[in-house]
């Protein structure tokens, strides 16, 4: 079942422009992560945000949390070419007594020159 | 690079053939995941063992099974495949018991089912 929903589903913006990824999703979580994929490449971990922390900053990338809202934002900043991927959101769901991680469907990140 | 090896990186299969995908974790990752990416489905979670073990199961059907070996590779058997197989596999790796931690992915293998 799907849990995190990205928004938009694409976005193309100029080189040095900042990028905005939204995510929500449905039930309570332990944490949420944005990983990024290059076109048929695997998926290459960002950024890992737990329930109780509200934001963090990782090098360009700043991620922010609301779990009242249950929704989390991406931002990209001064983005570059190299940064066109497909940017997913996860968040762990237990099923069984197991924990995994749920992806949304991704947002395409397109970054001109 | 992750440190997680997948081979092979691309099979053309026929209907109907079973293939097996291989996976090495990053070296002292003690849990693998599979996870199967198709552009109608998106990514979805197949199954995840620790140690050896196997702890979750997804949306894995059981034309599909999985192990985990003592030196902790993995494999992912797929028989009787159909065109609707045709997609990315994705394995990955973490140091963790549980599976909502970070993980790290492998770079795929594209099968393809004619």
């Amino acid at each position: 079942s799907q849990q995190g929903e990205e928004d938009p589903q694409a976005l193309s913006i100029q080189e040095g422009e900042n990028a905005t990824m939204n995510c929500s999703y449905k039930t309570s979580i332990n944490n949420l992560q944005w990983y990024r994929q290059n076109s048929g490449r695997g998926l290459v971990h960002l950024i890992l945000i737990r329930s109780n922390e509200r934001e963090k900053h990782s090098g360009r990338l700043r991620v922010t949390l609301d779990t009242s809202k249950k929704s989390s934002s991406l931002l990209i900043t001064a983005s570059r070419a190299a940064d066109t991927a497909s940017y997913f959101c996860a968040t762990d769901a237990t099923q069984g007594g197991s924990e995994k991680l749920v992806f949304g469907k991704g947002m395409k990140l397109t970054v001109n020159p | 690079d992750s440190g997680v090896t997948q081979t092979p990186k691309h099979l053309i299969t026929a209907t109907g053939q079973r293939v097996t995908l291989r996976c090495s974790p990053r070296s002292g990752d003690l849990s693998v995941y599979w996870y199967q990416q198709s552009l109608d489905q998106g990514l979805q979670f197949l199954i995840h063992y620790y140690n050896g073990e196997e702890r979750a199961k997804g949306n894995i059907l059981e034309r599909f099974s999985a192990q985990q070996f003592p030196d902790l590779h993995s494999e992912l058997n797929l028989s009787s495949l159909e065109l609707g197989d045709s997609a990315l596999y994705f394995c990955a790796s973490s140091l963790h018991r549980t599976g909502r931690e970070t993980q790290y992915f492998g770079p795929g293998t594209r099968l393809l089912v004619l």
